[in-house]
This record gives C-alpha cells, sequence and structure tokens, in this order.
C-alpha cells in the first residue's frame, strides 16, 4: 500500500504566483523526498529532508516537514511555465533497503 | 555522459506472450529498482535489486520476473501471467552500498500496451 498522499491533486496557478503542495504519510520515516516528473518522462529528484529537520531550501523551492503531523509540503515560489509537471512525495521504508514510498502525485499547470 | 536508459520507449504485447523491458544504468550503481505507474495511482514497487545476482519482490511482484547478472543491467520480464500490464514502466538506480534513504535517479520509463 502506499505510504503518501499529495494534496490537492490537481492545481493550477498563473505564472509567477506561489504554488503549494501537502503531501501526508502515515507511519514513522527518517527522512522525505520530493520528486518531479515531466508528463511521460521519468522522475527527478528535487529534494530531500531529513526526520530532524523542518525545512529546507532550494533554489525556488521550500520543504517543510512537521513529524508530529506527519505531513510535508512543497512551496514553489514565482512559478514559471516551465513548472508545470506532476509533484510526488516519497518516504523510505525503514526496511533496511532504499525502498521508497510513492505518493499519488500532484499535478500542478502553470498558466503563461 | 553517464545516466539511465530505459528500451524500448513503446512496447506492444500480445495475448500470452512474454515481453522484456531493458534498464541500463552507467552511474555504478549497486542497486535497482522497477516501479510501475497507472494513472492516478503513484509508482508502485515491482522489484528491486541491492547488487548484482540479488533481487527481491516488491509490492506488485506477481506476473514479474528480472535478472541481475551485471551491475549495469536490469531487465524486467511482464509474462504471460500479468493480465493487466498496460502501464508506464519506471527504472530506477541508487548508490546502494548498504546506504538507506539516497535519491533514486529514474531512466525516461517504457509504455506497454496490449494489443
Amino acid at each position: 500500500s502506499q505510504q503518501g498522499e499529495e494534496d490537492p491533486q490537481a492545481l493550477s496557478i498563473q505564472e509567477g504566483e506561489n504554488a503549494t503542495m501537502n503531501c501526508s504519510y502515515k507511519t514513522s520515516i527518517n527522512n522525505l523526498q520530493w520528486y518531479r516528473q515531466n508528463s511521460g518522462r521519468g522522475l527527478v529528484h528535487l529534494i530531500l529532508i531529513r526526520s530532524n529537520e523542518r525545512e529546507k531550501h532550494s533554489g525556488r523551492l521550500r520543504v517543510t516537514l512537521d513529524t508530529s503531523k506527519k505531513s510535508s509540503s512543497l512551496l514553489i515560489t514565482a512559478s514559471r511555465a516551465a513548472d508545470t509537471a506532476s509533484y510526488f512525495c516519497a518516504t523510505d521504508r525503514r526496511t533496511g533497503a532504499n525502498n521508497l514510498f510513492f505518493g499519488t502525485g500532484t499535478r500542478l499547470t502553470v498558466i503563461p | 555522459d553517464g545516466g539511465i536508459t530505459q528500451s524500448p520507449k513503446y512496447l506492444f504485447r500480445k495475448e500470452g506472450q512474454n515481453v522484456t523491458l531493458s534498464c541500463e544504468q552507467n552511474l555504478n550503481h549497486d542497486a535497482m529498482y522497477w516501479y510501475r505507474q497507472d494513472p492516478g495511482q503513484g509508482l508502485r514497487l515491482i522489484y528491486y535489486s541491492q547488487i548484482v545476482n540479488d533481487f527481491q519482490k516488491g509490492d506488485i511482484a506477481e506476473g514479474y520476473s528480472v535478472s541481475r547478472e551485471k551491475k549495469e543491467s536490469f531487465p524486467l520480464t511482464v509474462t504471460s501471467a500479468q493480465k493487466n500490464p498496460t502501464a508506464f514502466y519506471l527504472c530506477a538506480s541508487s548508490i546502494g552500498q548498504g546506504r538507506v534513504q539516497e535519491t533514486q535517479y529514474f531512466g525516461p520509463g517504457t509504455r506497454l500496451l496490449v494489443l
């Protein structure tokens, strides 16, 4: 079964606006990752946040993690049309192998 | 130019036929993974391999088989036992070597369609 669920399922914004996506998960984690997928392509890693971190930045990306609420958010600031993609959160399985649970994704559309 | 490649981009399967999807990486990664992606369902793990000559079932291994004879290669066979194979298949790799919680690097995917 999948661990993470993203919210909303779809998001449409104007270029220049900020986009916020949320991820909730069920069990304790060591870290949480965010990936991006352009339509019909493979996933690309964006950022990893560890369970002892609360916030992390990378360029226009800001990720927060609240382990007490078992949730994370991804904020994309000053969005561009090229940010149009699906965004997935992934949590580790704590099995000793590097296996990830992926959420169902948020489909972001940035309108020029 | 390092990376992970998958072929073919599109694959058509007839009833009762086995088909094999190729995945190759030149990143010198020990660990490799196969995922299946259906619309609206995210990625589900089919098989994974942490080292050459070893592999483990994931969440939805039934109807699939893999081999890991070389570090660079992790082919996936969709057998006739897989009754609903139409999906987008993604291969990934990570450094491995006993490390956990790593970034995974994905190939471009293979779309499998049933005739």
